[in-house]
């Protein structure tokens, strides 16, 4: 079975302009959430999708948005890029968690963004 | 926001010994989460925790989720090379994953 998959895996942006990240589950999987990883730190959560509603937004600015298609798949936008944007997008998805405890994450290989 | 403190941020072993990384949280957590991340990799999931004084054991990895559910360890013993990377713990609340900085740890054979 294919893993989580995400598209493109590096992008090169220059300040002040948009992008746009994609990411498909795992078959079976609804929920999708999104992250950003600084080189040497933890991912950061930006996002949890589940069937196409927001379920959980982390401390983002609203240059951030993101959302979810019917078949689950997932994109992330950035507008507005600025130099601190650049980092590891990771996507991860799941089996829903219900507010209680949740299901593990598969992470997919991430997009190196990068904004110069 | 819920914040879990790691510790140590970087653990230098020589291949054989063990060790440990702690996780540690002001308040209760619910539940907690272990990912390692191959360098250059993705975070990848090892186990969950949800009960007081869980433990749980794969192989050489020894997880531990604290009797007052404010902290946690992973504990490997006899480290092998490919043991490296970073173990990362992660919690789960109110619909948001809160992930610590990582202990990365780097094994010498």
């Amino acid at each position: 079975d294919a893993g989580v998959t995400q598209s493109p895996t590096h992008l090169i942006k220059t300040r002040g302009q948009q992008v746009t990240l994609r990411c498909s589950p795992i078959s079976g999987h609804k929920s999708v959430s999104w992250y950003q990883q600084v080189l040497g730190q933890g991912p950061q959560f930006i996002f949890q999708y589940y069937e196409k509603e927001e379920r959980g937004r982390g401390n983002f600015p609203d240059r951030f948005s993101a959302r979810q298609f019917p078949n689950y798949s997932s994109e992330l936008n950035v507008n507005a890029l600025l130099l601190g944007d650049s980092a590891l997008y990771l996507c991860a998805s799941s089996r829903y968690a219900s507010g209680g405890s949740p299901y593990e994450q598969y992470f997919g290989p991430g997009t190196r963004l990068t904004v110069t | 926001g819920q914040q879990v403190m790691q510790i140590p941020q970087y653990q230098h072993v020589q291949e054989g010994e063990d060790f440990t990384t702690y996780c540690n949280s002001s308040t209760t957590l619910s539940n907690i989460q272990w990912y390692k991340q191959r360098p250059g990799g993705h975070p990848v999931f090892l186990i969950q925790l949800v009960k007081s004084g869980e433990v749980k054991k794969q192989k050489r990895l020894t997880f531990q989720f604290g009797e007052a559910k404010k902290n946690s360890s992973l504990h490997i013993t006899a480290t092998q090379t490919t043991d490296v990377g970073t173990y990362f713990c992660a919690v789960y609340n109110f619909n948001k994953f809160y992930f610590g900085s990582g202990t990365k740890l780097n094994v010498k054979p």
